[in-house]
This record gives C-alpha cells, sequence and structure tokens, in this order.
C-alpha cells in the first residue's frame, strides 16, 4: 500500500519562508511524478506545483511561481516545496499528491493523496 | 478562479441517483483530456473516484460513475448513501498555461 505523509507545516510570518516534506512508502517513488496541491480554509482546491520523477522538469502555477521551488531526493523517497515569500493567501492546507505516470500529462492523474499539512501565514 | 464550474450543491434522497455537472473549455475537457473526480470527505484527504473520464480504481463501488461530452463532464452517483455526504471536486488538464492541472469549483453532497 502506497504512503504519503507530509511535514514541516506551521506557522510563519508574511514574507517568511517554510520547507514542507513528504515521504512516500509502498512503491518505487522515482516512477513517479509529484505534486503538491493545496487548500485554503473552507476553499476548493488548487494546484499548486508539480515535479516529474527523475526531478528534472518543474511546474508552477502562476500565484506561487518565482517564491516556491519544489525538489524531490529519489535516494530517499522525499518531495519538498521550499516556499518563501509567504503571503497572507498562502495560508492553506497542503497536499503532497502522487501521480500515475513519471511525467506530467494531459492523461495522468493524482492516484494518492496525503492528509496534509496545514500552513498559517500571519504576523 | 477556477476554469472548471460546479453546481455549489446536489441532495438527495437514500437509494436516489443525482448528478454533477463539470462545466469547463475547449482548452480542458473540449480538447480531450481525461477528467478526473474525487471525494472529500469532512476532515479528511480528496480521495480518487473516477479516473480517465469513466474509470473506477480499484475499491471504488460501482455506484460511482462519471461521463463526458463535449466540454462538460458528469458524475453520477447511484443508489446513494448517507456516507456519500462530501465534496466533489472534477479535474483536469488545462492546455492554455503549460503544466497546468485544474479543478473544479467543487460540490457539497447532502443527503437528505
Amino acid at each position: 500500500e502506497v504512503q504519503v505523509v507530509e511535514s514541516g507545516g506551521g506557522l510563519a510570518r508574511p514574507g517568511g519562508s517554510l520547507r514542507l516534506s513528504c515521504e512516500v512508502s509502498g512503491t518505487t517513488f522515482s516512477s513517479y511524478a509529484m505534486s503538491w496541491v493545496r487548500q485554503a480554509p473552507e476553499k476548493g482546491l488548487e494546484w499548486v506545483s508539480t515535479v516529474s520523477g527523475r526531478g528534472g522538469s518543474t511546474y508552477y502555477a502562476d500565484s506561487v511561481r518565482g517564491r516556491f521551488t519544489i525538489s524531490r531526493d529519489n535516494s530517499n523517497n522525499t518531495l519538498f516545496l521550499h516556499m518563501n515569500s509567504l503571503r497572507a493567501e498562502d495560508t492553506a492546507l497542503y497536499f503532497c499528491v502522487k501521480e500515475s505516470t513519471p511525467y506530467r500529462s494531459a492523461y495522468s492523474w493524482f492516484d494518492t493523496w496525503g492528509q496534509g499539512t496545514l500552513v498559517i501565514v500571519s504576523s | 478562479q477556477s476554469v472548471l464550474t460546479q453546481p455549489p450543491s446536489v441532495s438527495g434522497a437514500p437509494g436516489q441517483r443525482i448528478t454533477i455537472s463539470c462545466t469547463g473549455s475547449s482548452s480542458n475537457i473540449g480538447a480531450g483530456y481525461g477528467v478526473q473526480w474525487f471525494q472529500q470527505l469532512p476532515g479528511t484527504a480528496p480521495k480518487l473516484l473516477i479516473y480517465g473520464s469513466d474509470n473506477r480504481p480499484s475499491g471504488i463501488p460501482d455506484r460511482f460513475s462519471g461521463s463526458k461530452s463535449g466540454t462538460s463532464a458528469s458524475l453520477a452517483i447511484t443508489g446513494l448513501q448517507a456516507e456519500d455526504e462530501a465534496d466533489y471536486y472534477c479535474q483536469t488538464y488545462d492546455s492554455t498555461r503549460t503544466g497546468f492541472y485544474v479543478f473544479g469549483t467543487g460540490t457539497e453532497v447532502t443527503v437528505l
């Protein structure tokens, strides 16, 4: 069974930084693209970023491009999201999500979700 | 601001059939990309219900079915049960922005 466990959330000041981590087990981690999806309080789901299986390709939503960096350590089955210049509107539950293919694709899907880690940006 | 529009709420009595619509455009659903549906029970992470517009992952009951036509997709739930009370989201790829995955606005299902 595939397991996805996020960590690293917490309280940050506007303009501050946080690093989220996501450990994946029960599958060949490097064979799949991984994404971050967030959900602001009482709001819907928003795709944030995706990294290909080998880490060579990264993609970002306009709302975070230039501030967030996605990366992965395939030797330790871990996904990261480095968040800089945080804003109040970044407050959300951040889900780590495994995709069904090695690359971002119009025909892949999010097949396994973690429980999320909460990020609160407030002064 | 989502590019996929869903009704905010849908309700039905136990045993009934309900459908949830997901309306997109020619750059996403209408372009032929697969549509996924996720169920989010209160206080939990989303769960994949349908992938590739009409495929169910193993373990998902056949009460849930998906379809797609033109620029819209639909999720049908037959034999509605109390445990189906949740938020439901559609999702697909949008070709207007490189690498973009887009979600629907979400629909709250209430079992009367």
